[in-house]
């Protein structure tokens, strides 16, 4: 069965600078959730978009935006990268029907900020 | 604010043995309690997830108990196997809002042949 991806799977910057991560959710689902994992702690929230609107936000920095587009793929858009951004970074998406909105999770991108 | 709190945070269990992960929650908006598995750089699966209709649910070797009056939930591995060795994360979601995820800690769980 085909899985939510996400690209790229590793991605290494430098202070300051931008980046962009992709995430591709399964067919059919109409719901994108961002989340970062810092080392050794658990998955935050950080936004999540419902039919390419933004249905809710929880800690994302005002340095960060995402969108969702038509085909329902969804972009993280970091800017003036901090050291602290290093994470994993996890795109999980979920269907309003059927399922229960039950989320899948994508296999995340490692993001390294020097 | 750590909405969702899961103990112990790492757990060694001989092959074979029992499991045991607990969560606890404040929020009673809370109606869907998923259990995630997750191995070193991959992105967590879901296991196992209970509804506060019920008290216990069921899946192979993994069982959910539930106590709502309580506001805890807890994860039991039966007949544990080395490749049950993996990160395990609670979480919890009001289904009816925004459905994102609160998750727990996390525990730590190595199973020792």
């Amino acid at each position: 069965a085909a899985g939510v991806i996400q690209s790229p799977r590793h991605l290494i910057k430098e202070k300051r600078e931008t980046a962009t991560l992709k995430c591709y959710p399964i067919p059919r689902h109409d719901t994108v959730y961002w989340y970062q994992q810092g080392p050794g702690q658990d998955p935050q929230f950080l936004i999540s978009f419902y039919e390419k609107m933004q249905s809710d936000k929880g800690s994302i920095p005002d340095r960060f935006s995402a969108q969702q587009f038509s085909d329902y793929h969804s972009e993280l858009n970091m800017s003036s990268l901090e050291l602290g951004d290093s994470a994993l970074y996890f795109c999980a998406s979920s269907a309003t029907s059927g399922s229960r909105n039950t989320q899948y999770f994508g296999p995340g991108t490692r993001l390294t900020v020097l | 604010q750590q909405q969702v709190k899961q103990s112990p945070q790492s757990l060694i269990v001989q092959k074979g043995g029992i499991s045991i992960i607990n969560c606890a929650y404040e929020n009673t908006a809370f109606d869907y309690f998923p259990w995630y598995q997750q191995f070193p750089g991959k992105g967590p699966a879901l296991l196992i997830a209970i509804r506060p209709d019920v008290s216990e649910k069921k899946e192979g070797r993994f069982t959910i108990s539930f106590n709502k009056s309580a506001k805890q939930f807890s994860l039991h591995i039966m007949d544990s196997q080395p490749g049950d060795s993996a990160t395990y994360f609670c979480a919890a979601r009001v289904e009816s809002g925004a459905n994102n995820l609160f998750f727990g800690t996390g525990t730590r769980l190595t199973v020792i042949p």
